[in-house]
């Protein structure tokens, strides 16, 4: 079935950039995205990138897609203390439509 | 423009008690599904609704019933609460079936 995976934790310094990582299985999926949920918080939808694209931009946030090889990363530049999350990826599951999630990558961001 | 919007935002059951959880959207989807967040599990789809009046099972769905009586609300009941089912809930609602999917802020259920 449908399995997205992504590494649990990442630390960085505040400045630097924080590359995320995310691995899915399902070939067919039209869109996958990146969502934000801070402590206590909903799910904010930070971008997504749809499957015929290999890069897309927006402001401090890039997204690289690797379809051969399922591949797929968040770049945030110069991060910030309140970047400071855990981050999930996600991809359209199948007939239903539902997302699947990856279990999400807490970001860290030291001083 | 509320978004997705749910209720209520805490909540705590004895075992055995029931209980329903709202979600309601002003932004005219047809669809809207229901997750739970367990740590270290991410989100599972319990079950989802393609349009007013229709539901169907999604991941996780035992111990949850829905109802979809007006298009812009979508019901998660608990008939009878097990400590299983203490998480985070989360109702999401997109336009269509591949397309963005819009998160409400959550329900916190603990179940004792």
């Amino acid at each position: 079935g449908e399995d997205v995976e992504q590494s649990l934790f990442l630390s960085v310094r505040e400045g630097d950039s924080s590359v995320i990582n995310c691995t899915y299985t399902d070939s067919s999926s039209t869109y996958l995205y990146w969502y934000k949920q801070e402590p206590g918080a909903g799910l904010q939808l930070l971008t997504y990138i749809f499957s015929n694209m290999d890069m897309k931009q927006d402001q401090r946030l890039t997204v690289l897609l690797n379809k051969k090889d399922k591949h797929l990363s968040l770049r945030i530049a110069d991060t910030q203390t309140g970047d400071s999350a855990i981050y999930f990826c996600a991809e359209i599951g199948g007939s239903q439509g539902n997302l699947i999630f990856g279990k999400g990558t807490k970001l860290s961001v030291k001083p | 423009n509320a978004g997705v919007t749910q209720t209520p935002k805490f909540r705590v059951l004895k075992t055995g008690q029931s209980m329903t959880l709202l979600c309601a959207q002003d932004m005219n989807h047809e669809y809207m599904y229901w997750y739970r967040q367990d740590p270290g599990m991410g989100l599972r789809l319990i079950h989802y609704s393609v349009g007013e009046g229709t539901t169907a099972k999604g991941e996780v769905p035992d111990g949850y019933n829905v109802s979809r009586l007006k298009k812009q609300n979508f019901l998660l009941g608990l008939e009878s609460a097990a400590p299983s089912q203490t998480s985070v809930y989360f109702c999401a609602s997109s336009y269509a079936l591949v397309s963005t999917q819009y998160f409400g802020p959550g329900t916190r259920l603990l179940v004792l």
